[in-house]
């Protein structure tokens, strides 16, 4: 089956400072990835949609400047947490769509600032 | 508006069986996944449902009925691995967003 490659896959970092997770689509070519947040015990929120060569739709409440993410080819999604904070701690994971039987997820990264 | 119900926590004994069921209100409907997860994990595919009635995959089932807005998960035969929250989503339309349910966690006692 198809494959998303998602890295790191734990990061801690301090208050302030930006992190980066990529998402790499290893068997196959994804014209869209979805970034979704996840808090403990919590369904995943979707944040946004890449699209390759476009701008990403996010959804509402989600900050554009704090989040951002780059679709720079057909086979890599990056999203940065820009100045992050505490409260941005949570797990962050991306999919390609459903191509009709399953989404691919990647690993997800558990990010934590202190 | 969207939205899909299912049930915050449900407990069960191993080896037994327990339905976790999904009830959806969506603008558009190309079909119902089951997701497992556990903590700290990504989530695993278990079914995928597009026509009404029961999709068997071993120790796992699911239901559909379109007209009722309604799915269920079976899981048969129930073993301590099976604890984890199970994870019910829609996808609305041409766009293959998902739309989620906050999951059921489900916990498997001896």
């Amino acid at each position: 089956g198809a494959v998303v490659s998602q890295h790191p896959s734990w990061v801690i970092c301090k208050s302030g400072t930006s992190v980066k997770i990529e998402c790499r689509s290893l068997d196959f070519q994804a014209t869209t990835m979805f970034w979704y947040r996840q808090f403990p015990k919590q369904s995943l929120m979707l944040m946004a949609t890449s699209n390759e060569g476009s701008k990403a739709t996010y959804e509402q409440g989600v900050e554009k400047d704090k989040f951002l993410i780059n679709h720079a080819s057909l086979t890599l999604s990056t999203l940065t947490v820009t100045s992050a904070h505490p409260e941005d701690s949570s797990f962050y994971i991306c999919s390609a769509p459903p191509t009709g039987f399953e989404a691919f997820f990647g690993q997800g990264t558990r990010l934590t600032v202190v | 508006g969207q939205n899909i119900d299912q049930p915050t926590e449900m407990t069960a004994t191993e080896g037994a069986i327990v339905q976790i069921n999904c009830t959806y209100q969506t603008s558009g409907f190309n079909g119902l996944f089951w997701y497992q997860q556990h903590a700290g994990e990504a989530p695993t595919f278990l079914s995928y449902n597009v026509l009404d009635g029961l999709e068997e995959k071993g120790r796992f089932s699911s239901f559909l009925s379109r007209s009722k807005g309604y799915s269920y998960l079976l899981l048969k035969e129930l073993q301590m691995k099976d604890s984890a929250s199970y994870l019910c989503a829609v996808s609305d339309g041409n766009n293959r967003k998902l739309i989620w349910g906050l999951g059921t966690s489900l916990a498997v006692n001896p």
